[in-house]
């Protein structure tokens, strides 16, 4: 069975600094997709950042970007002058197939802190 | 992009009462739709997947017949809490995907249940 670990249940960071987030996860797959949620304090749960296990190229999407390690199955998620509005918590999560049936499998979440 | 939309948000309700929370995917056709269940300051658990025409799947530990689900067309999927009691009180989110290749799941805002 598919495990995602996140090993900090809470960080924090001042604004304008960068800090990352730790992500690992265990498949026999070679095939498989991660991303990275966001959930404020609305709860809302909000898509940071994905990656398809087949591209070696590490995603971004302007001051988030991630670290990932396929022989390690490490994900980490980077973000880049941090701001008041990244304060959440973040969910690392993993999905063996792009199908509209194929469930995620989350960590267990990092609450992040921004001070300001 | 694609959008969930869950109602209510809050619902607060008397033991022994059934509550009824929907889950709408307002621009898309969704087969699938999965529930969560999260408790505070924890990640999401997945309670059972909505499948569209058929029974829905429920995870190992959740009652089938106090969490009924619906799921009778490609829009909607219904999550019904029966004879409510205190502990069933918690943070029900449903999400869904869209087609291949849209970038992971889409989620509802979530309901937040309170059994008096």
């Amino acid at each position: 069975a598919q495990t995602v670990t996140q090993s900090q249940p809470e960080m924090s960071v001042q604004e304008a600094e960068t800090v990352t987030l730790s992500c690992t996860y265990d498949t026999s797959e070679s095939d498989y997709y991660l991303f990275w949620y966001k959930q404020p304090p609305s709860r809302q749960m909000i898509l940071v950042i994905r990656q398809e296990a087949y591209k070696q190229q590490n995603a971004t999407e302007n001051r988030f970007s991630v670290n990932f390690q396929k022989a390690a199955k490490s994900f980490s998620l980077k973000i880049s002058d941090s701001q008041l509005g990244d304060a959440a918590m973040y969910f690392c999560a993993y999905r063996f197939e792009e199908t509209s049936g194929s469930r995620l499998t989350f960590g267990e979440g990092t609450q992040l802190t921004v001070n300001p | 992009g694609a959008v969930v939309s869950q109602h209510p948000s809050r619902v607060i309700c008397k033991s022994g009462t059934s509550v009824k929370i929907e889950c709408r995917s307002l621009d898309f056709q969704a087969t699938t739709m999965f529930w969560y269940r999260q408790f505070p300051k924890q990640s999401l658990m997945l309670m059972a997947t909505s499948n569209e025409g058929s029974k829905a799947t429920y995870e190992q530990g959740v009652e089938k017949d106090k969490f009924l689900i619906n799921h009778a067309s490609l829009t909607l999927s219904t999550l019904t809490v029966t004879s409510a009691h205190p502990e069933d009180s918690s943070f029900y989110i449903c999400s869904a995907s869209p087609v291949l290749g849209q970038g992971g799941y889409t989620f509802g805002s979530g309901t937040r249940l309170t059994v008096v």
